[in-house]
This record gives structure tokens, sequence and C-alpha cells, in this order.
């Protein structure tokens, strides 16, 4: 069946950058474009960027414009994210989320992996 | 960005109840609305899609209506497995936005 299994848990100092995976299997890694999306204790949730893992375009909320690159590895099926100049407001939940369908389609995300968690700590 | 406004925040309700929440959009986003479960420590699970599409293996219970600005999740009737936190998300204009989420509890 469809998974994305992410990295582990991450701790790092204010200043910091952080790479997450997410590995992907049971379906065909080109054909569906992969959203990031973060979840801050206690709070909802904020759409990060995409990329299309065929071609390698991605997108990125102008929140996060020049701090977050997402990237992959099509040799192995893998999304990366990362993030730079870390500080404790990036401490959340980070998820990979598969885009539902073709592109653009209707936009839902139906596969999601299991989060990793991120502490921004001194 | 498009604002989502879920109304209420939290809800109190019994086994066997119909449940609505409801979705404002600040704008028209057509019908490019999402909604999803969030059970604590786990990630959000896609119930609706396109306002109201059930999505494959989600129990007919749940329910989605609305388009332009309003938007509803119906649960017809209420099952332990249920009380949880739900979310909509407009995927009409960029960035995709999420409502703050609804908690329901028993």
């Amino acid at each position: 069946q469809e998974q994305l299994v992410q990295s582990g848990a991450e701790v790092k100092k204010p200043g910091a950058s952080v790479k997450v995976s997410c590995k992907t299997s049971g379906y065909t890694f080109s054909d569906s474009f992969m959203h990031w999306v973060r979840q801050a204790p206690g709070q909802g949730l904020e759409w990060m960027g995409w990329i299309d893992p065929d071609r390698g375009g991605t997108n990125y909320a102008q929140k996060f414009q020049g701090r977050v690159t997402v990237t992959r590895d099509t040799s192995i099926s893998t999304v990366y994210m990362e993030l730079s100049r870390l500080t404790s407001d990036d401490s959340a939940v980070y998820y990979c989320a598969r885009h539902l369908g073709q592109w653009p389609g209707v936009g839902a995300f139906d596969v999601w992996g299991q989060g990793t968690m991120l502490t921004v700590s001194s | 960005d498009i604002q989502m406004t879920q109304s209420p925040s939290s809800l109190s309700a019994s086994m066997g109840d119909r449940v609505t929440i409801t979705c404002r959009a600040s704008q028209t986003i057509s019908s490019y609305l999402s909604w999803y479960q969030q059970k604590p420590g786990k990630a959000p699970k896609l119930l609706i899609y396109a306002a109201s599409s059930l999505q494959s293996g989600v129990p007919s219970r749940f329910s989605g209506s609305g388009s332009g600005t309003d938007f509803t999740l119906t649960i017809s009737s209420l099952q332990p497995e249920d009380f949880a936190t739900y979310f909509c998300q407009q995927t009409y204009i960029a960035p995709d936005t999420f409502g703050q989420g609804t908690k329901l509890e028993i």
C-alpha cells in the first residue's frame, strides 16, 4: 500500500539547519506531487511548499522563501525538506503529504507521512 | 492569503449524534475544499475532497457540502472513533491554507 516514511525526531540549536526525509513506497514516485506541511504544538496546519518529483520543480509559501529547500532523489523515491536559520518558532511536527491525483487536480493531500518532530532550543 | 474560519472551535457531542462543522473562506474558493480528521499524535487523514467527494475507505456517515465561501462537514451518527480534531483546507489559490480546527469531544 502507498506509504510515506519520514526520518526521526531532530533537536537543533537556533541558527542551524535541518533536513527531513520522506521515503515513498507503494506507488510510482514520479506520478504525484509532494507537499510539506508543519504543525506547531497545539496549533493548526501550515503549508510550506511542494515538489514535482518528476521534473524537480518546486513552489514555496512566501513565508518560507529563502529558508526552505525541497529536493528529491528519484533513485530511492525520497523527498527531502531542508529548513535553515532555525528559530524556536520552527519547533513543530513536519509532515510530507502526497497530492491527490494528477496536478493540479482538486488539491487534496491523500497520503501523509507519520511526522517528524523538530525541537529548536539552545 | 485566503483565511479559513471554522466554527465551532470545539464541540461536545454524544455517540449517535448528528454533528455539523462549518468552514468559511474569506473569498470564493469554488469547490476546492477538503476536510481532514486528526487524532492526537497522528497525521491528518483525508475525509472529503472537492467539497463533497468521499475519500476511498472513509465511512459514509461523513459527508461534505457547499461551494463558494461556505462549507459544511456532517457526521450523521457519531461513533467512538470519530472524536478527534477536524480541519478544512482550501486549495483554490496558493498558498493552500487550513482552518484552525474543530475539536470534537464527548
